[in-house]
Formats: C-alpha cells, structure tokens, sequence
C-alpha cells in the first residue's frame, strides 16, 4: 500500500496526558499536512511542511501542540496535557508540488478521545 | 477570511435519482475548488476539481462548474446510486502560492435502493 499512513487508528487517553501521532507520507511527497476534523464538520488545516521545514502553522495550533518532520520523510504531532477539546479525527496529508499542480492525498485519520 | 459554505445535510435520495449539493464561497483572488468525498471508515478522496472560472471538473459521474460570478462550485450526479453514500466536502486552495485547503462542513449523502 502507497498510500498515506497513520498510526495508531485510535488514541483513548485520559485528560492531562501526552500523546503522539505519526504520518507516514507518500513516498517522494515533499509536502505534508496536518488537519484536525471534530464530528459534523469539515477539516480544519494545523499546519504544514515543506520537507523538514514547517512552513505555516493554524492559530489552531496552541503551544501543547508541536509537530515535527525531523527527515523531511515521516512526521509527527504531539500533544501535551490532553484536554477533552482536543478530541477529534487528526488527518494528516501529502502532496508533490509540482509547478502549482497539487493533489494532497489524505491518511485515514487518527482518531482522539480524551476522557 | 477564506470560508466554504455548503447545503446542510443530511441528503437521502432514491437510486437513480438526481443529485445536487449545493457549495459557495468567499475566498480574495481566484482560489481553486475540489469537491472530496469520505466514504464509510476511509480516508479523504479528490474527486474532483477546477482551477479557473468557467472550468467543469468531472469525476464518476459528478460533475460540478466553477461559478466566478455566483461564487458556487455546485456538485451534481445525474443518476446516483447506493455506492455513491458518502460524505461529500467543498474544499478551496487560494493561489498556486497558499497551501492549505479550506473545507466546508460536508454534506453526509445516503442513497436509499
């Protein structure tokens, strides 16, 4: 499968704990994003990469959260001191850019409950 | 800010029966539109899209046109049929330059036999 992947699926956590996600992109895809998507609405961007560098982060993004593409190949999104907000589908996407021609392809998601 | 706007849902309809979800949005420059679809435990798919005014993108059946003037990227299907039950999502990306995609709310679609 040369799809992108997410791990794990599904994350219980209880209130106050860390937790963190992994994205494995696409391989050869330069470009990853991450979205979080709460029930009923659509996703909503966090931030991106351009290989290692992360370009541009949402105001969603409060500082207990951090994301990290250390190789330009995988990524990672961490957060700190879990609240019951945070729960939501956390998606994460890639894409080749390619002189203005993206298609970004999305992972099945990683879904959080915090309780 | 950039925004999409969809009908609400949900949508049931009969087989066969015609499809349309209506999307508008609000977005400074000439943005492109994507309409993606989630089916049940699978992730976000492109169906389809257009990158200027006039532009019909087309896909499975679904087509949808990119109204400059009535700001609208309406999805339509002619015929639709059970597999076609999903949750469908207006998207908008601002410029070849901006990288994020702007998502409606979705529209869960349900397609009785």
């Amino acid at each position: 499968d040369t799809g992108v992947s997410q791990n794990p699926r599904h994350k219980i956590t209880k209130r106050g704990q860390n937790v963190t996600f992994r994205c494995d992109p696409i391989s050869e895809h330069n470009r990853l994003y991450w979205y979080r998507q709460t029930l009923g609405q659509g996703p909503e961007f966090l931030t991106y990469f351009q290989n290692e560098a992360q370009l541009e982060k949402s105001r969603l993004l409060s500082d207990r959260f951090s994301a990290e593409r250390p190789k330009g190949s995988f990524s990672t999104l961490e957060i700190q001191r879990t609240e019951q907000g945070d729960s939501a589908m956390y998606l994460c996407a890639s894409s080749l850019e390619n002189r203005g021609n993206t298609e970004a392809f999305f992972g099945q998601g990683t879904r959080l409950t915090v309780v | 800010g950039d925004s999409v706007t969809q009908m609400e849902g949900p949508v049931t309809l009969s087989e066969e029966a015609f499809l349309t979800i209506n999307c508008t949005y609000t977005a400074t420059g000439y943005p492109s539109l994507f309409w993606y679809v989630q089916y049940p435990g699978e992730g976000l798919q492109l169906l389809l899209k257009a990158t200027k005014a006039d532009d019909k993108g087309s896909n499975k059946g679904f087509e949808a046109t990119y109204r400059k003037e009535t700001t609208s990227f309406h999805l339509e299907k002619g015929s639709v049929q059970v597999s076609d039950s999903a949750v469908y999502f207006c998207a908008l990306r601002r410029g070849q330059g901006a990288q994020k995609l702007v998502f409606g709310q979705g529209t869960r679609l349900t397609i009785n036999p």
